[in-house]
């Protein structure tokens, strides 16, 4: 089976400007979540969807918005790109929205903000 | 929240040497994951851990689960190359979501 993909891989964006990131699931997996990663605070979640509902929410301001379409794949954008918006966004898919299933991960979309 | 405290930092060991990583939770662990990461890339799957006392190996990397302490050990023998990266520990919380720790760093000398 394929893995998660991500596109595009890189971005250079500017401040103000609105951002949208894509993320392919292995196939057959209907859960999607999306997180951060900066070297100062880390890997952190920003949000899950399973059959294109949103399960749950990081602590994350509202700029940052994803969503599932009915294939399981999944966006997320964020609006009025700000310099500390600059990270590592990462995507990974389970099969289902059980607990304990294994997540995998994409390569990451790596967006610069300037 | 569910916090993880990964310890060591860093770590640079000689080829061929053993290391061991640990990850220390805030609250009770009820699976608890590990992935290795290359800078800059997405995180590989390594073993996730269920029941207190369970202990998994892939190749020469084993991991341990101590339920009481709350604490899971990774341990690589005779390191090699390509055991160098960040390696993360992931527990779900109790709101279902994975969070991580901040990361090892292992760096692998010749």
């Amino acid at each position: 089976k394929a893995g998660v993909t991500q596109t595009p891989r890189y971005l250079i964006k500017t401040r103000g400007q609105q951002v949208t990131l894509s993320c392919s699931p292995i196939s057959g997996h209907r859960s999607v979540s999306w997180y951060q990663q900066t070297p100062g605070q880390g890997l952190q979640f920003l949000f899950e969807y399973f059959s294109e509902t949103q399960r749950n929410k990081g602590n994350f301001p509202g700029r940052f918005s994803g969503r599932q379409f009915s294939n399981s794949r999944s966006e997320m954008n964020v609006s009025t790109l700000e310099l500390g918006d600059s990270a590592l966004y990462l995507c990974a898919s389970r099969p289902g929205d059980g607990g304990l299933d294994t997540q995998y991960f994409g390569p990451g979309t790596r967006l610069t903000v300037l | 929240s569910q916090e993880l405290e990964q310890s060591p930092q860093s770590l640079i060991v000689q080829e061929g040497k053993n290391l061991t990583i640990n990850c220390t939770s805030s609250k009770t662990l009820y699976g608890l994951y590990w992935y290795k990461q290359k800078y800059g890339e997405g995180l590989i799957f390594l073993m996730m851990l269920q029941k207190g006392g369970e202990e998994k190996s892939h190749e020469k990397i084993t991991a341990k689960l101590d339920e009481k302490k709350q604490q899971s050990s990774l341990h690589i023998t005779a390191s090699q190359p390509s055991h160098a990266g960040i390696y993360l520990c992931g527990a779900v919380d109790s709101w279902g979501k994975l969070q991580f720790g901040a990361g090892t760093q292992v760096v692998v000398t010749p």
